[in-house]
């Protein structure tokens, strides 16, 4: 069974400008999330979704951050402008139960954000 | 909101030894997670905890709930090297709302 998919596995970006990152989680799973860890804290859940609605996106910066789940499968993540304090890791994770089902989820990779 | 506290943050232990981490949660939660993440990768699950005075093992780790004292430990016996790790625990808040730890970074000396 493949995995959690994530692109790109870096990005190095200047402040003000726009990134995107992409996931593709594991075939069948029906809840996506997308997490912000910064260098020596733990994963922050920003926004989560069942199929292709938001479950919860309460602690999204919504004036900057923006994500979106097409037809239930991939999911993007985009920040625009990007600031110094996004520097992170961005963790996706998929589950094959609905939210909050008490079973664990599957991260993919991340993908490491620099902004200079 | 809900918070949830690990201690220790840092752990060095020598091979061979018995330690046990300790995850606190500031509100009711039925449910709690371990995973653990190498330096430069992502996060591996390790166990879920679904019910007051669940108990799980997997080699040399046992993690167990106490959800009336709103705590979990993570026991670690007869540590090796390949633990070295950091452990993360993380509970739901509300319906939805996975919380995390802050992390206990674990390195095992020879």
């Amino acid at each position: 069974e493949a995995g959690v998919a994530q692109s790109p596995r870096y990005k190095i970006i200047e402040k003000r400008q726009s990134v995107a990152f992409w996931c593709n989680p594991i075939s069948g799973h029906a809840t996506l999330y997308w997490y912000q860890q910064i260098l020596g804290q733990g994963p922050k859940l920003l926004i989560q979704f069942q199929n292709n609605g938001v479950v919860d996106d309460s602690q999204l910066p919504k004036d900057r951050f923006s994500a979106e789940r097409l037809k239930g499968v991939d999911s993007t993540l985009k920040i625009q402008p990007a600031k110094l304090e996004d520097s992170a890791v961005y963790l996706c994770a998929s589950s094959p139960y609905p939210a909050g089902g008490g079973e664990t989820q599957y991260f993919g990779p991340g993908t490491r954000l620099l902004v200079l | 909101e809900l918070k949830v506290e690990q201690n220790p943050l840092f752990l060095s232990m020598q091979e061979g030894k018995n330690y046990t981490i300790y995850c606190n949660y500031s509100t009711t939660s039925d449910r709690l997670y371990w995973y653990r993440q190498d330096p430069g990768k992502s996060l591996e699950s390790l166990f879920v905890l679904l019910s007051n005075g669940a108990v799980k093992q997997e080699g040399r780790l046992m993690a167990s709930l106490d959800t009336k004292a709103r705590l979990s430990t993570l026991h670690i016996t007869a540590a090796v090297h390949d633990l070295s790790a950091t452990y993360f625990c993380a509970v739901i808040s509300g319906t939805y709302k996975y919380i995390f730890g802050t992390g206990t970074r674990l390195k095992v000396l020879a």
